[in-house]
C-alpha cells in the first residue's frame, strides 16, 4: 500500500512564525493530496484540496504546494488559533485512502 | 449547512458486534458517496470504509476487510457501519465523512461528524 510520510511529527513554534511541514508520499500521487486541521476533542477540518487549493472560508496564511511524491503546508504567520494537528492525505489510490501520521503544532 | 450526527457507540466486549449509524442532513445524501474514518486514542487518521452514492460498490483496507460492512438508507439519510468480532485495536473514535465529489467517490472527505467512540474491552 501507498505510505504517506510527513514530518515533523510535532513541533513548537511562536505567534508569528512561519510554520513548514511536509508529506512524502511513496508512489507518485499527481495533486491528489488534502490536508487537513484536527483540535483536541473536534474533529479533522479540510484546510487545502488538491495540494494547493484553499477550501472557502480558510484564512489565506494556510497554503499547499508540490506535486508527485513531495508535498508542502505552509502557516505564513502562525495565530493562537492554529495550535492543532496537521494531517495529509492522499485520494490517488483509492482504496485504500491514506493518512501522515500528523505533526503536532505546540506552542513555544 | 451539512450535518453529520453519529450515533450507536459505547462499551463492547471482544468479539461482540455494534453498529453504528450516521444521520445527514443539509444536502443531498443520495447524491453523495461516503465513508467512516476511525482514530485509535492518541494515534492517527484511518480510513475505514467508502459506499457509493447508490450503495452499489462498497470499499474497505485490509484491516477491518471480512468484519465490517458500510451500508446506506437513501430514503432516511442514514449511514450504517456493522462492525463484527471487535477487537480491542478497533477501539477509537468512528467519523462519518462526506465525499466532495457528487456520484462518483472522489475520496476528497469534505465534511466531518463529531464522532462516536468506540470502547472493545473486556
Amino acid at each position: 500500500d501507498l505510505q504517506l510520510t510527513q514530518s515533523p511529527s510535532s513541533l513548537s513554534a511562536s505567534v508569528g512564525d512561519r510554520v513548514t511541514i511536509t508529506c512524502q508520499a511513496s508512489q507518485d500521487i499527481n495533486n491528489y493530496l488534502n490536508w487537513y486541521q484536527q483540535k483536541p476533542g473536534r474533529a479533522p477540518k479540510l484546510l487545502i484540496y488538491d495540494a494547493s487549493n484553499l477550501e472557502t472560508g480558510v484564512p489565506s496564511r494556510f497554503s499547499g504546494s508540490g506535486s508527485g511524491t513531495h508535498f508542502t503546508f505552509t502557516i505564513s504567520s502562525l495565530q493562537p488559533d492554529d495550535f492543532a494537528t496537521y494531517s495529509c492525505q492522499q485520494y490517488e489510490y483509492l482504496p485504500p485512502l491514506t493518512f501522515g501520521g500528523g505533526t503536532k503544532v505546540e506552542i513555544k | 449547512q451539512v450535518q453529520l450526527v453519529e450515533s450507536g457507540g459505547g462499551v463492547v466486549q471482544p468479539g461482540r458486534p455494534l453498529r453504528l449509524s450516521c444521520a445527514a442532513s443539509g444536502f443531498t445524501f443520495s447524491g453523495y458517496a461516503m465513508h467512516w474514518v476511525r482514530q485509535a486514542p492518541g494515534k492517527g487518521l484511518e480510513w475505514v470504509a467508502l459506499i457509493t452514492y447508490d450503495g452499489s460498490n462498497e470499499y474497505y483496507p485490509n484491516s477491518v476487510k471480512g468484519r465490517f460492512t458500510i451500508s446506506r438508507d437513501n430514503s432516511k439519510s442514514t449511514l450504517f457501519l456493522q462492525m463484527n468480532s471487535l477487537r480491542s485495536e478497533d477501539t477509537a473514535i468512528y467519523y462519518c465523512v462526506k465525499d466532495r465529489r457528487a456520484s462518483s467517490a472522489s475520496g476528497l472527505l469534505d465534511n466531518w461528524g463529531q464522532g462516536t467512540l468506540v470502547t472493545v474491552s473486556s
